[in-house]
């Protein structure tokens, strides 16, 4: 199976702040890579799919980039309610694996 | 828009099945792949396996020995049975629409194994 590794495992923010954290794949997965957001007691959301890709009504301030093996997760101005714990997810290999995420506080 | 449920039984005894139902509503149940994903308590999340709307599955090979994975068409559900379950086997349950790609999901239902 192919491993994904995030860092760091948390964070603690203000709002407002510029907020980045890393997805590292144990093998090449050709972009085929997705975050998700997850809310406490909540089913996890798609936020961005193929590494970079906005999912609709996903709000602008969401973005990834990466390529690879290795790839990032930005939230360019945290607001609260982006308080959760976020997670990459590789489909490019069977089967589909994901990281141990990323919990982001204010 | 799609929305997905899940519905089963919340406990299930050690060494028997559970088993699980997810209703699609709203959208398109044809020409889609369904998985089942899940997460154990303050844990991170498993995907267990998915089904095409023909019946074409595809299971995470550490379950593959325990997993069925269902489909009916007439009544636009999809159902996941895990044989043998354990303690390791509680979690939330969420089924998911997608084979790789999850893009829509249930809110999930959790499954409890204890005697």
């Amino acid at each position: 199976d192919i491993q994904m590794t995030q860092s760091p495992s948390s964070l603690s923010a203000s709002v407002g702040d510029r907020v980045t954290f890393t997805c590292q794949a144990s093998q090449d997965i050709n972009n085929y890579l997705n975050w998700f957001q997850q809310k406490p007691g909540k089913a996890p959301k798609l936020l961005i799919y193929d590494a970079s890709n906005l999912e609709t009504g996903v709000p602008s301030r969401f973005s990834g980039s990466g390529s690879g093996t290795d790839f990032t997760f930005t939230i360019s101005s945290l607001q609260p309610e982006d308080i959760a714990a976020y997670y990459c997810q590789q489909y490019d290999d069977f089967p589909p694996t994901f990281g141990q995420g990323t919990q982001v506080d204010i | 828009q799609v929305q997905l449920q899940e519905s089963g039984p919340g406990l299930v005894k050690p060494s028997e099945t559970l088993s699980l139902t997810c209703t699609v509503s709203g959208g398109s149940f044809s020409s889609s792949y369904w998985s089942w994903i899940r997460q154990p308590p303050g844990k991170g999340l498993e995907w267990i396996g998915y089904i095409f709307y023909s019946g074409i599955t595809n299971y995470n090979p550490s379950l593959k020995s325990r997993v069925t994975i269902s489909v009916d068409t007439s009544k636009n559900q999809f159902s996941l049975k895990l044989s043998s379950v354990t303690a390791a086997d509680t979690a939330v349950y969420y089924c998911a629409r997608g084979g790789g790609l999850l893009d829509v999901w249930g809110k999930g239902t959790t499954v409890t194994v204890s005697s």
